[in-house]
């Protein structure tokens, strides 16, 4: 799996859109983005994933750059219940192994 | 019902003592994983799991041992526990997704706290 690196910790106004950056510059061709979400203690959520095209769902919006080397992930109207820490990873099919992600304040 | 249930979800125990964490899960799932979190840390994997003959050891497996009973069941062991490996554990799940060829996405139980003195 390739290795992905975040920032440790980002802020966000209320009602605004937060845009979580995700380099994964050793991704091989098969492998996917996905993302996660864990609030508090609780057991992570899948929020969206992607392998090169751009993909939107409910929660969120997933851009892919065309090397693919790097992602954002975009919550587009940040609530005070986006607060978590977020994941991204790369895999395939194999272990999925996840970093220590990224730490999201939403500030009111 | 929950799809991925672990048990017990609290547990204290004293140092050398065997310790079991149980998972079950109701979604249909060849492949299940246990997970371990510190404070302040994010995920380590211990052991996967691939179907019930395929057991693979993870970032972190020392001291754990795991049993894949069925399909729907993957138990974690701690043969004599230790005080560092008091954590947060979890179960997670996935599966192959019909019409793609890759695995989708993770499935976590609600996490097994552990407290090791």
């Amino acid at each position: 799996d390739a290795k992905t690196t975040q920032p440790p910790s980002m802020d966000c106004a209320e009602g605004r859109a937060a845009n979580l950056p995700c380099n994964h510059s050793t991704i091989s061709g098969n492998e996917y983005v996905y993302w996660y979400r864990q609030i508090h203690s609780q057991g992570p959520q899948y929020i969206i994933h992607g392998l090169k095209n751009n993909e939107t769902n409910e929660m969120a919006s997933l851009i892919i750059t065309e090397d693919r080397k790097s992602s954002t992930l975009i919550l587009p109207h940040a609530t005070l219940r986006d607060t978590a820490v977020y994941y991204c990873i790369a895999h395939r099919d194999d272990k999925i192994i996840f970093g220590k992600g990224t730490r999201l304040h939403i500030l009111p | 019902d929950a799809d991925v249930t672990q048990t017990p979800r609290n547990r204290i125990t004293k140092t050398g003592k065997r310790i079991m964490l149980e998972c079950s899960q109701t979604k249909g799932h060849d492949r299940m994983y246990w997970y371990r979190q510190d404070p302040g840390l994010g995920l380590r994997l211990i052991y996967y799991s691939f179907d019930v003959k395929d057991i693979n050891k993870g970032e972190i497996s020392d001291g754990y041992s795991v049993s894949r009973q069925a399909q729907a069941k993957f138990s974690l062991s701690l043969e004599s526990a230790i005080p560092n490996q008091t954590a947060l554990y979890f179960c997670a799940t996935s599966g192959l997704v019909q019409g793609r060829w890759h695995t989708g996405e993770l499935f976590f139980g609600e996490g097994s706290r552990l407290t090791v003195l």
